[in-house]
């Protein structure tokens, strides 16, 4: 069974441009979530959706946004970014999102903004 | 304003010793916790967990204890091997609802053949 994956791997920005990064969900799992990890932060959650609907959002201003996807396939949206959103940007799934399931990481998408 | 905290950056451990990662957290709502191991360049995946209505869980090599009047959870692993050396982040949930997991900023073992 195929993992979870991201694309791109690596990005390079500069400030005020948008970004868009994609995640696809292992097979199976309908709940995606997003975390940012910069260092000394850990991992910081974003948001999390379930067919197709964004139900937890994190502290995050609104230039940060996603969306779900039919095929439970997910992207997230950084719009007018800023030096500060440089960070590694983790997708996750599980199969209905519940408190008590594990989350199963893709390797990331690393967003650095110049 | 970080609920889950990890104040050791850093540990180094000798091969075949138990090694001893360390979490407090703040909000007494919390009721399932987690530990994630994160190697270089791979995402984090799961390595153990626990209910609140338990104080110990093991899995192998590995056990997490949760002392919940101290807010404080600890990951043993013993012996320590070297495929051990990673990044290990404690999480944890709130009941009901769904994934909103909070992360603490991480220990980064290592152990030392």
């Amino acid at each position: 069974k195929a993992g979870v994956t991201q694309t791109p791997r690596y990005l390079i920005k500069t400030r005020g441009q948008q970004v868009t990064l994609s995640c696809s969900p292992i097979s199976g799992h309908r709940s995606v979530s997003w975390y940012q990890q910069t260092p000394g932060q850990g991992l910081q959650f974003l948001f999390e959706y379930f067919s197709e609907t964004q139900r937890n959002k994190g502290n995050f201003p609104g230039r940060f946004s996603g969306r779900q996807f039919s095929n439970s396939r997910s992207e997230m949206n950084v719009s007018t970014l800023e030096l500060g959103d440089s960070a590694l940007y983790l997708c996750a799934s599980s199969l209905v999102g519940a408190v008590n399931e594990k989350l199963f990481f893709g390797s990331g998408t690393q967003l650095s903004v110049l | 304003d970080q609920q889950v905290k990890q104040n050791s950056p850093s540990l180094s451990v000798q091969e075949g010793r138990i090694s001893i990662l360390n979490c407090d957290y703040t909000n007494s709502m919390f009721d399932y916790f987690l530990w994630y191991k994160k190697y270089p360049a791979e995402g984090p995946t799961f390595l153990i967990s626990i209910s609140s209505i338990k104080d110990k869980n093991e899995d192998g090599r590995f056990t997490v204890f949760l002392n919940k009047s101290a807010k404080h959870l600890s990951l043993h692993i013993v012996p320590s091997q070297p495929g051990d050396s990673a990044v290990y982040f404690c999480a944890a949930n709130l009941p009901g609802g769904y994934q909103k997991v909070t992360f603490g900023t991480g220990t980064k073992l290592q152990v030392i053949p």
